[in-house]
């Protein structure tokens, strides 16, 4: 079956450490999402890629890293210069710009 | 400012009544709309989309939205809502020619009463 993997579904973190989380497709999409969710608030974009080894940066990027070295996966890193990492984090893809995004299942990011 | 507008934190409803979610956006054109549900700890799943034509779209799970221009409004309905419909719903927009980010409202919960 097509889709979207994030991995791992619940992650806990130190303080001061970096954490990467994973994100693969299958859908064959070009676009890849990563969009982070927070009690009560709509997602807000974190980054954006819209073909290998090129990415932009969202509305909320500090203290975020990315890659996007192979079409199906686009890794996030949340690195020890964000502030407030505690958060609901959501891949998603798509086959072109507007197309509708497709989301994977969400990493719920704790840190301690 | 390019923003979504859901008026409604929390809406309850019981079975079996009909049920409207309200959305308003902010943005200088006619953007691609989109509905999308979540359920706990779960990712988004695509309800309907508005692209463009007729402006009431089906979508899944008896869904439907109508788009209204003059209102800068698309609101979500269904007829009758069944107790598996309770989750939370967001809408959004695809504003065009920034990078395909989509701008989401700030959610509905819907609860189901018995």
């Amino acid at each position: 079956d097509g889709g979207i993997t994030q991995s791992p579904k619940y992650l806990f973190r130190k303080e001061g450490q970096n954490v990467t989380l994973s994100c693969e497709q299958n859908l064959n999409h070009d676009a890849m999402y990563w969009y982070r969710q927070d009690p009560g608030q709509g997602l807000r974009l974190i980054y954006y890629s819209q073909i290998v080894n090129d990415f932009q940066k969202g509305d909320i990027a500090e203290g975020y890293s990315v890659s996007r070295e192979k079409k199906e996966s686009f890794p996030l890193t949340v690195t020890s210069a964000q502030k407030n990492p505690t958060a609901f984090y959501l891949c998603a893809s798509s086959k072109l710009q507007g197309n509708e995004q497709f989301f994977g299942p969400g990493t719920r990011l704790t840190v301690l | 400012a390019q923003s979504v507008t859901q008026p409604d934190i929390h809406i309850t409803v019981s079975e079996g009544a009909s049920l409207e979610l309200r959305c308003n956006y902010s943005y200088g054109a006619t953007p691609y709309l989109f509905w999308y549900v979540q359920s706990p700890g779960q990712g988004l799943q695509l309800l309907l989309k508005y692209f463009s034509g007729d402006t009431l779209v089906q979508g899944i799970k008896g869904f439907e939205a109508e788009f209204k221009r003059s209102q800068s409004s698309f609101n979500l309905r269904k007829p009758s809502v069944h107790w598996s419909d309770a989750a939370e719903y967001f809408c959004s927009f695809f504003p065009l020619n920034q990078g395909g980010k989509l701008i989401f409202g700030q959610g509905t919960e819907l609860s189901v009463k018995p």
